[in-house]
């Protein structure tokens, strides 16, 4: 969905760097989400976001962290990447009057050397 | 939230309608079924949603048991771009919980 856009979409860096990964919507949602996704599995929740003053964690928050700049903005960081964060990366909106339904950046892919 | 169970994978003739289940035994009286797919490495895609009623859209029909203990997701004309994974979840709408994406059902369809 061209509304949710992902920078970038593309990353390989080494071991124990600082890593961020930002998502911008112009959908005009309050809500936003970051998911994970290893190869051959489902997506996995790691933090989420109901609005600017609102930061959630997900099930799998360990090794991340999050910043929710702007209602558009909501970036995830991983503050020393290790080669198990290796993953596609997804970033999601939802609008709470409107049963929640999420809608999908179009990811980005961290490799971790 | 309910969770789902999916066969792993299914395959359709294109051109035919791709009947794919999902079992929620488990649903509560205020838990929506949402359908998405997910087409080779891209972002998830919301295809519909439903309580009780049957609901239909520009890309699907969704059929749920009286009982609301199983859905089918119907794609009446399946062409070779449904071919993805597709996901049942079940959630209380509106609570802000995580949807539950599991492993779907990787759909094949075949010229």
């Amino acid at each position: 969905d061209a509304d949710v856009t992902q920078t970038p979409r593309n990353r390989i860096t080494k071991t124990g760097k600082r890593i961020m990964l930002e998502c911008s919507q112009t959908k005009g949602h309050d809500r936003m989400y970051w998911y994970r996704q290893d190869p051959g599995l489902g997506l996995q929740l790691i933090y989420y976001s109901f609005d600017v003053k609102d930061i959630n964690k997900g099930e799998i928050s360990d090794g991340y962290s999050v910043s929710r700049q702007a209602q558009a903005k909501f970036s995830l960081s991983l503050e020393s990447a290790i080669p198990n964060q290796t993953a596609l990366y997804f970033c999601a909106t939802s609008d709470s009057e409107l049963l929640d339904t999420q809608y999908f950046g179009p990811g980005t892919r961290l490799t971790v050397l | 939230d309910a969770k789902t169970t999916q066969p792993p994978s299914m395959d359709c003739a294109e051109g035919r309608a791709a009947n794919l289940p999902c079992n929620h035994s488990t649903i509560s009286g205020n838990e929506y079924v949402y359908w998405y797919r997910q087409i080779h490495s891209q972002g998830p895609q919301y295809i519909i949603h439903g309580l009780k009623n049957n609901e239909t859209n520009e890309m699907a029909s969704l059929i749920i048991t009286e009982d609301r203990k199983s859905s089918t997701l119907i794609l009446p004309h399946a062409t070779l771009r449904d071919t993805a994974v597709y996901y049942c979840i079940v959630r209380v709408s509106n609570t802000g919980n995580q949807f539950y994406f599991g492993t779907g059902t990787s759909l094949t369809v075949i010229p």
